[in-house]
């Protein structure tokens, strides 16, 4: 167990539609990155954020936003659901400023768009 | 563009072989390397990481990874590997030029034979 959690662990739904994915980092951890998983894609960077303030941005794309709350959770919205988004998403932590340290992931939610 | 290589996207092994998976980078400046490790249907894990110091590093359950900067590579080890050793492996890269983003490379799917 890695200390990071993520909510939910799958979700199912329609093209179109929009969904929240949560992210609770390891006690202490100020950094929390987002990545998706997919057969073809790999393990993709989506963003970073450091105590609230985005810190870098990878391959996201613009029909998804991120935020990091003041007690440190994260959320991960996905707009306007297309098929290609169904994949694995992990949240990870880690805990300090850049992420030349380790990353503790967190068990990932299985989004499948149908 | 700042890149991760893998080259092997499969590899098949029985037991007690050796193990060497490749990996390469594209950054200029200090990196901080990294290979991880999802085991079926688990979260990714540390294996080892190299910051700076001695280029050989040894991590978990018999692992280790030699940084060459001069070829840009930091190669994943193992003697003997062990049915419990399937899983797929990441090598991951961040770097001072590369802003806070670790790049992950593509993944190698490792199967040992019993």
């Amino acid at each position: 167990d890695s200390g990071v959690t993520q909510t939910p662990k799958h979700l199912i739904t329609a093209t179109g539609q929009r969904v929240t994915l949560r992210c609770s980092p390891r006690s202490g951890d100020l950094s929390v990155y987002w990545y998706q998983q997919s057969l073809d894609q790999g393990l993709q960077f989506l963003i970073q954020y450091y105590n609230g303030e985005e810190r870098a941005k990878g391959n996201i794309l613009e029909r998804f936003s991120a935020q990091q709350f003041p007690d440190l959770h994260s959320e991960l919205n996905l707009s306007s659901l297309e098929l290609g988004d169904s994949a694995l998403y992990f949240c990870a932590s880690s805990g300090m400023t850049s992420s030349y340290n380790e990353q503790f992931f967190g068990p990932g939610t299985r989004l499948t768009v149908l | 563009a700042q890149s991760v290589s893998q080259h092997n996207h499969h590899v098949i092994l029985s037991e007690a072989a050796s193990l060497e998976l490749g990996c390469n980078y594209s950054y200029g400046g200090t990196v901080n390397l990294f290979w991880y490790v999802q085991y079926p249907g688990q979260h990714l894990q540390l294996l080892l990481k190299y910051f700076s110091g001695d280029p050989l590093v040894k991590g978990i359950k018999g692992f280790e990874a030699e940084f060459i900067k001069s070829k840009f590579s930091f190669n994943l080890r193992k003697p003997s590997v062990q049915w419990s050793d399937t899983a797929e492996y990441f090598c991951a890269v961040t770097s001072s030029t590369g802003g806070f983003k670790t790049i992950f490379g593509a993944g190698t799917r490792l199967f040992v034979k019993a």
